[in-house]
């Protein structure tokens, strides 16, 4: 069947601006994760939804990061004011129940110049 | 120092030979231990998973985890070029409800034909 989606697959921005990814999680799992993976520095940890709500949104770097989830399936991760370290590839990752394996995307990578 | 410690590498081996890849981690209450492969450009994929001290074998590969250490291996024999890529050990428990991850930061593996 068919795995996580993201778009765009890339994205360049210039500073200052806002952005929107998007995650398309397996159909039928209720749960969704985002990451961020940066050169050196692994995955991540960003933000964590259960259905629509985020219970956990611990590793969400500052105020300018935002996401959210619609009928349990689409998520949108939302980058305002872009700066340049906020470069990476941004994932997203589903699973069927929030103990269960996570499933990742190709994900995002973001470019901002 | 960080949850979960892994050599970026890279690592470069022959075609054929025995690989063999290692974490540390230093919280106790970890219980799930997970390696995943990552080819550039793409999202990780999960490899093998396990909850439990001991070896657990996948074809080509073996995890092995060591509680009493904090120390997990992933083995790969007859290595192959397709083998290239990324692998991310990832550890996790049950906290708040959902398995949260932590992953290490990659080792790159390079295979040569």
């Amino acid at each position: 069947g068919a795995g996580v989606s993201q778009s765009p697959s890339n994205k360049v921005t210039e500073k200052g601006k806002d952005v929107e990814l998007r995650c398309d999680p397996i159909s039928g799992h209720t749960a969704l994760y985002w990451y961020r993976q940066s050169l050196g520095q692994g995955l991540e940890f960003l933000i964590y939804f259960q259905g629509n709500s985020a219970p956990d949104k611990s590793g969400l770097p500052s105020d300018r990061f935002s996401a959210e989830r619609t009928g349990g399936s689409v998520s949108t991760l939302t980058i305002q004011r872009t700066q340049q370290e906020d470069s990476a590839v941004y994932l997203c990752a589903s699973s069927l129940a929030i103990t269960d394996t996570q499933y990742f995307g190709p994900g995002t990578r973001l470019t901002v110049l | 120092q960080k949850e979960v410690e892994q050599d970026p590498g890279p690592l470069s081996v022959p075609e054929g030979a025995i690989v063999s890849l290692n974490c540390t981690y230093s919280n106790s209450a970890f219980q799930y231990f997970m390696w995943y492969r990552q080819y550039s450009r793409k999202g990780p994929e999960l490899l093998m998973y396990t909850y439990s001290s001991g070896n657990k074998e996948d074809g080509r590969f073996t995890a092995q985890v060591d509680k009493s250490s904090k120390y997990i291996s992933l083995f790969i024999r007859d290595s192959q070029p397709s083998d290239s890529a990324t692998y991310l050990c990832a550890v996790s428990t049950l906290s708040g409800g959902y398995q949260k991850v932590t992953f290490g930061i990659g080792t790159k593996l390079q295979v040569i034909p």
